[in-house]
């Protein structure tokens, strides 16, 4: 399995709804991520897990809220969100380092569509 | 602070043509390249990764090439068909690979390939 599967592939939600973005990998990558893409604009970096943890959060609003569960699953729990919060929303994974003295590269899911009414 | 340029913006060709689409990029200092493909609404489809020791890669119609020293890269796609229509994006990496390298994106190259 080569892929990164998000779900759903669509939402679109009300600003006081509370929903969830699913992301899963099953390539034994050991670090995840989700990143935020508005129209003609090129994907922006919202949060990374390493191993699990979170290792960086690029100053995210905590309506947005990450979770990793499991090395295979990276959650994004939406909550009391903005219209201009409407995006495409994406995951990636990578092997977390070297494998062989090389990186492999990151791989991305298909996005899910989100937008706020 | 690195930043990732790509020129062009936007190009136009017939179809059957041979094309390059080029990136810079400010520090040199990268850990790898990767060619991203984008369809319109959809996710990003990894096309050729080079890392900082290689020179190029290449995969059936398409070669990336890298030039550390310079900041540069190339994309070149041999008899272009409409199917290659998208937007090209180019990314770098940043010091080490995985949860310690964050991939700073170039805005892409939106490429139209007319039948």
């Amino acid at each position: 399995d080569t892929e990164v599967t998000q779900t759903p592939k669509h939402l679109v939600m009300g600003m006081t709804n509370k929903k969830s973005l699913k992301c899963e990998q099953h390539m034994g990558h050991r670090a995840m991520y989700w990143y935020k893409q508005k129209a003609k604009k090129p994907p922006e970096l919202m949060f990374v897990y390493s191993y699990e943890k979170l290792s960086i959060n690029e100053s995210v609003p905590s309506r947005f809220s990450p979770e990793c569960p499991n090395s295979s699953l990276l959650n994004l729990h939406l909550h009391a969100l903005q219209p201009e919060d409407s995006a495409l929303y994406l995951c990636a994974s990578s092997q977390g380092g070297v494998r062989d003295g090389r990186f492999y590269g990151y791989t991305f899911g298909s996005g899910t569509r989100l937008t706020v009414v | 602070k690195q930043e990732v340029t790509q020129i062009p913006a936007a190009l136009s060709v017939p179809e059957g043509e041979n094309l390059v689409l080029n990136c810079s990029f400010t520090d040199s200092a990268i850990y790898n390249l990767q060619w991203f493909r984008q369809d319109p609404g959809k996710g990003l489809t990894s096309l050729l990764l080079i890392q900082s020791s290689q020179r190029e890669q290449t995969s059936g119609r398409l070669n990336a090439s890298l030039d550390k020293s310079s900041g540069r890269s190339t994309l070149y796609i041999a008899a272009s068909q409409p199917g290659d229509s998208a937007t090209y994006l180019c990314a770098v990496t940043s010091g080490y690979g995985g949860s310690q390298g964050n991939l700073i994106f170039g805005k892409g190259t939106k490429l139209s390939v007319k039948p």
